[in-house]
């Protein structure tokens, strides 16, 4: 399968950048979609096709996706933006998506 | 938009359950569905999807042969009939609404449920 990796945690203080990779063979060629999911509540879409947001997700979260590592960038930094964070990208080999393992944001 | 999942709970290994999926605020014949599921200390994990019109379905091979997703537009409910249960099975199932009809190389999932949990034990 098509192998994708995020760090498992990032940790930063409120106001800073918190920058979340997603690591994957030529992912730069694959539109990559992210996900924030808190605990008992449902995931949310919080970007799509690489760097567009959906309505409703504050323009301090960006996206950017080039060679081998898409970045999900989130400044300024909020006490409500700690959550679990998943990246979503297509498996060309078995031909359905497939989920980064997940970051841990802590503010 | 909203997704209200039902039909989790404890199923015996080699058991069967019976997931529903019930839609409202959106025109649900126009888009793909998909479940995804979250075992217990894991990521997210891709199960399956059926395009807008049910034509074509699509399974991760952990489940391949053993789910089986489907549709009911007239009723607004998407399905996911789980057999042949096994431990590995246990999670939070959820469903999720694409962003587009068909499912393919470039398709997001713009809406979730809250889950429902299924255990499989004896």
């Amino acid at each position: 399968s098509y192998d994708v990796t995020q760090p498992p945690s990032v940790s930063v203080a409120p106001g800073q950048t918190a920058r979340i990779t997603c690591s994957g063979e030529k992912i730069g060629s694959n539109s990559v979609h992210w996900y924030q999911r808190k605990p008992g509540q449902a995931p949310v879409l919080v970007m799509f096709d690489d760097d567009d947001r959906p309505s409703g997700i504050p323009v301090r979260l960006s996206g950017s996706n080039s060679g081998d590592t898409a970045t999900l960038t989130i400044s300024r930094v909020e006490a409500g933006d700690e959550a679990d964070y998943y990246c979503q990208v297509w498996d060309f080999t078995h031909g359905h998506p497939v989920f980064g393992g997940g970051t841990q944001l802590t503010v | 938009v909203d997704l209200l999942e039902s039909g989790g709970g404890l199923g015996q290994p080699g058991g069967s359950l019976r997931l529903s999926c019930s839609t409202s605020g959106f025109s649900f014949r126009n888009y793909a569905m998909t479940w995804v599921r979250q075992a217990p200390g894991k990521g997210l994990q891709w199960v399956s999807a059926i395009t807008d019109d049910g034509d074509r379905t699509f399974y991760a091979a952990s489940v391949r042969g053993r789910f089986s997703i489907s549709r009911d537009n007239s009723k607004n409910i998407l399905f996911l009939q789980m057999d042949s249960l096994r431990a590995e099975d246990t999670a939070v199932y959820f469903c999720a609404k694409a962003s587009e009809g068909i499912f393919g190389l470039v398709t997001a999932f713009d809406s979730w449920g809250l889950g429902t949990r299924v255990t499989v034990s004896s």
